[in-house]
């Protein structure tokens, strides 16, 4: 069975400054995908980021950046210049295919962020 | 376009009534999911449908049930709530387009069962 997990329960990470959220997964797929998620105060879940399985290039979103390691089964996320608004929970997740077309996801337990002024 | 809507934002149940979380989405997709959010664990897919009247369990399906008339609402029923169903609920829908699935979560439903 896949599993994810986020090892570090809460961060903390000065303003401006950069700082790296570690996942880890377990899969024995070949095709999957991988996301980070944002759920601030509003506990509106939002996508920062997201990779493909099958591209080794690193996916990039303006600040937010991942470090993908397939074959060490890792996808951690580095935000760079972090701001306040940066504040909030992460979850990593992982999907692949189901075979009625749609994507079976996995939540990591997700890691607090804090960020200090 | 709102979206995807979920109401209401907050509820409390004492121990075996029902209700019903509503889930609407106005984007066209097909795809449809609940989700709990329970403190220390990630979300858990509860049930899903790839389109109209079709509805499959997910991954804690026990103690609900769901239906898919239209494209456009997914609700959720909790039959008789139980203290374990306190939790906060998460209605999302998707797409794929080229082979990926692109997904968008609703605001959130808290429901206290006492």
């Amino acid at each position: 069975a896949q599993t994810v997990t986020q090892s570090q329960p809460e961060m903390s990470v000065q303003e401006a400054e950069t700082v790296t959220l570690s996942c880890t997964y377990d899969t024995s797929e070949s095709d999957y995908y991988l996301f980070w998620y944002k759920q601030p105060p509003s506990r509106q879940m939002i996508l920062v980021i997201r990779q493909e399985a099958y591209k080794q290039q690193n996916a990039t979103e303006n600040r937010f950046s991942v470090n993908f390691q397939k074959a060490a089964k890792s996808f951690s996320l580095k935000i760079s210049d972090s701001q306040l608004g940066d504040a909030a929970m992460y979850f990593c997740a992982y999907s692949r295919p189901r075979a009625s077309g749609t994507y079976k996801y996995i939540f990591g337990t997700g890691t607090r962020l804090k960020v200090l002024a | 376009n709102a979206g995807v809507t979920q109401t209401p934002k907050f509820q409390v149940l004492k121990t075996g009534q029902s209700m019903t979380l509503q889930c609407a989405q106005d984007m066209n997709h097909e795809y449809m999911s609940w989700y709990r959010q329970d403190p220390g664990m990630g979300l858990r897919l509860i049930h899903y449908s790839v389109g109209a009247g079709i509805t499959d369990q997910g991954e804690v399906p026990n103690g609900y049930n769901v239906s898919r008339s239209t494209t456009e609402d997914f609700p959720l029923r909790l039959l008789s709530a139980a203290p374990s169903q306190t939790s906060v609920y998460f209605c999302a829908s998707s797409y794929l387009s080229a082979g990926l699935e692109t997904q968008y979560f609703g605001p959130g439903t808290r429901l206290l069962v006492l």
